[in-house]
């Protein structure tokens, strides 16, 4: 089928840390991909995006690659910050209309 | 360029009332999607408009409806308010740009969203 699924929260770590948020992606082709943060009380904010594959997006420090022999565009961030707490949702293009496909959202805790 | 706007930002309703809410897309985007989230559920789809039609949709009952105005305006409309209906109302806009890879991309661009709890 066509999902999107991220590893399960909350992820827990101190400042300073290096995060990973995994996610993969179930598809027939070559779909665009996206991460995008909403912080608390706030709407979704487009972190970032890779439209094809190899590409490697990047913003505010994260970045993602598009793998597209392990269908995967995980998080990364090297060094995380108290103000990069948290949920952050993975998603991807649809196939047959341009809707977007939506992970489940994985919230990030920042310990300073 | 400003961004998505949604009116109201807060909204207190009781069961069996409807309520209306409102999203400015970004200007030229042409296309407008809505959302609702809820902590059990998820951001879950409710329907999309582009060019003042209804362009996909998803599993909501009848009492949840939209429209789109000639300017990109959308509405959003929900009939008979169930204790279930509170959440948090997401409007998106987007614009299809060519993508990297020769076809097109879509980016949604959100609102803050409207807060709407039913007593």
């Amino acid at each position: 089928g066509n999902s999107v699924t991220q590893m399960e929260g909350p992820v827990t770590l101190s400042e300073e840390a290096f995060l990973t948020i995994n996610c993969t992606y179930t598809a027939t082709g070559y779909p665009s991909l996206f991460w995008y943060v909403q912080y608390p009380g706030e709407g979704l904010q487009l972190l970032l995006k890779a439209t094809k594959a190899d590409d490697k997006g990047s913003n505010k420090g994260f970045e993602a690659t598009y793998r597209k022999e392990t269908t995967s565009f995980h998080l990364e961030k090297g060094s995380v910050q108290v103000s990069d707490s948290a949920v952050y949702f993975c998603a991807r293009q649809g196939d047959s209309n341009y809707q977007l496909i939506w992970g489940a959202g994985t919230k990030l805790i920042i310990k300073p | 360029k400003a961004g998505v706007t949604q009116t109201p930002r807060y909204l207190i309703k009781t069961r069996g009332q409807q309520v209306t809410l409102s999203c400015s897309p970004i200007s030229g985007h042409r296309s407008v999607s809505w959302y609702q989230q809820t902590p059990g559920q998820g951001l879950q789809f409710l329907f999309e408009y582009f060019s003042e039609t209804q362009r996909n949709k998803g599993n909501f009952p009848g009492r949840f409806s939209g429209r789109q105005f000639s300017n990109s305006r959308s509405e959003m409309n929900v009939s008979t308010l169930e204790l279930g209906d509170s959440a948090l109302y997401l409007c998106a806009s987007s614009l299809l740009e060519p993508g990297l890879a020769g076809g097109l991309v879509e980016t949604q661009y959100f609102g803050p969203g409207t807060r709407l709890l039913v007593l």
